[in-house]
């Protein structure tokens, strides 16, 4: 298995210019959620999923669209990217134990976005 | 704010000896804590974690510690190897049911362990 997969790996933008981040997994979990990692602030969650069709905000979603159209592909995008978005951006997914969901996230091995 | 703090950005310690990791949080609400592993350029991959209604869980030379009424938690690795050197990440999420793994991370401490 896959696990997680996120394109590119690397991504240099300049001020204004759009583009998505992509991630798919292979593991059939109904939870993916997207975290932006910056120095001496941890991962914060950006924009989080938990089905097909059904998004929700996190943390930090100002300058951040998603959608889900199936169950392993959670696209990020950034429709005029700003410095401010300079970041590692991991995708991460789960799966439902219950009435909760696993909080035991698996991550895929990043994006490094560089906005001049 | 940050609900979830971890003050020490790195520690250094020597191969065999303990590591003791700290995390606190504000929130009372939060009922499932976490702590993840990431190496560079890799993902962060889930190491340990433990539930708000026990005080302590074991995994091999991992144990995390959780002291509710300090709103602490710790991470002991007994003994430290090399291949743990790493950052260690501490997460901690509350029960909003149906709304998935809302985890509220620490901002790390990168680990390194001496030979």
């Amino acid at each position: 298995n896959a696990g997680v997969t996120q394109t590119p790996k690397f991504q240099v933008l300049k001020t204004g210019q759009s583009m998505t981040l992509q991630c798919a997994q292979d593991m059939n979990h109904e939870y993916m959620s997207w975290y932006r990692q910056d120095p001496g602030m941890g991962l914060r969650l950006i924009h989080y999923s938990v089905g097909a069709g059904i998004t929700d905000q996190g943390e930090v979603p100002n300058g951040y669209n998603v959608s889900r159209s199936t169950t392993e592909d959670f696209p990020l995008r950034l429709l005029s990217a700003a410095p401010s978005q300079t970041s590692v951006y991991f995708c991460a997914s789960s799966n439902q134990q219950g009435v909760r969901y696993n909080e035991k996230l698996f991550f895929g091995s990043g994006t490094q976005l560089s906005v001049l | 704010d940050q609900q979830v703090k971890q003050n020490s950005p790195s520690l250094s310690v020597q191969e065999g000896r303990i590591s003791i990791l700290n995390c606190d949080y504000t929130n009372s609400m939060f009922d499932y804590f976490l702590w993840y592993k990431k190496y560079p350029a890799e993902g962060p991959t889930f190491l340990i974690s433990i539930s708000s209604i026990k005080d302590k869980n074991e995994d091999g030379r991992f144990t995390v510690f959780l002291n509710k009424s300090a709103k602490h938690l710790s991470l002991h690795i007994v003994p430290s190897q090399p291949g743990d050197s790493a950052v260690y990440f501490c997460a901690a999420c509350r029960p909003v049911y149906n709304q998935g793994g809302k985890l509220i991370f620490g901002q790390g401490t990168e680990l390194s362990v001496k030979p």
